[in-house]
């Protein structure tokens, strides 16, 4: 069982709707972080969290440590919005290395 | 430009040949990471420094894989003998740690991509 999962893995959307992207982990974290990735590649630290919400924006990212789930959502969505979304574990009791989930491909249409 | 560098960024080799990858990370910070990313998958776990020091190594990085950073600033990722398999997106990120005042953000930068045909 992958220690990260993400849903749903593709998501289309139109232009203004609210998006909901899942991240559920199974093991014990210090922080969670959501990564936006264009392609070509270029990856960008979207948030970083360990306990309550946060906020940026049209971005709101979520994160309940009991239920070892998070959330982003992006209200009034734009085309520009099109990316890869990945959620990132930092484990408690391990380095700094970060384990990624594979990603919510969202396209967001005119 | 102050944020985290990658050389080259794109590579096509031939099987079997040695390739080098370099990562130049945002200047102060003492923490640097080196993930692979093969298509459609999310970015793995290759190795990490702080300073000079190689902490961690994950079993992916075979020994045909090396990665320095000599004066903790610069690193530099090596495949000797590419195989098919190396093909992928090699990013590196980096951060700064201050121990209990930690500031673990990690800024990526934009990957070296390695075709190995």
């Amino acid at each position: 069982k992958n220690e990260v999962e993400q849903s749903p893995q593709n998501l289309t959307a139109q232009e203004g709707e609210f998006i909901t992207i899942n991240c559920s982990y199974s093991v014990g974290i210090s922080a969670l972080h959501w990564l936006q990735q264009h392609p070509g590649g270029g990856i960008v630290s979207l948030f970083m969290l360990s306990s309550g919400k946060k906020k940026h924006g049209r971005l709101i990212a979520t994160i309940n440590i009991q239920e070892k789930h998070s959330s982003l959502h992006i209200t009034a969505s734009h085309p520009r919005d099109s990316a890869v979304y990945i959620c990132a574990l930092r484990q408690s009791y391990n380095t700094d290395k970060l384990i990624f989930g594979t990603g919510t491909r969202l396209q967001v249409f005119p | 430009d102050t944020g985290v560098s990658q050389n080259p960024r794109h590579k096509i080799t031939k099987r079997g040949q040695n390739v080098t990858f370099r990562c130049d990370p945002i200047s102060e910070h003492n923490r640097l990471y080196w993930y692979r990313q093969t298509l459609g998958q999310g970015p793995e776990f290759l190795t990490y420094f702080q300073n000079e020091a190689q902490l961690e190594k994950s079993r992916l990085l075979s020994d045909r894989f090396s990665a320095e950073r000599p004066k903790g600033s610069f690193s530099t990722l090596e495949i000797q003998r590419t195989e098919q398999g190396d093909s992928a997106m090699y990013l590196c990120a980096s951060s700064l740690e201050l121990g209990w005042l930690s500031l673990d953000e990690q800024y990526f930068g934009p990957g070296t991509r390695l075709t190995v045909t």
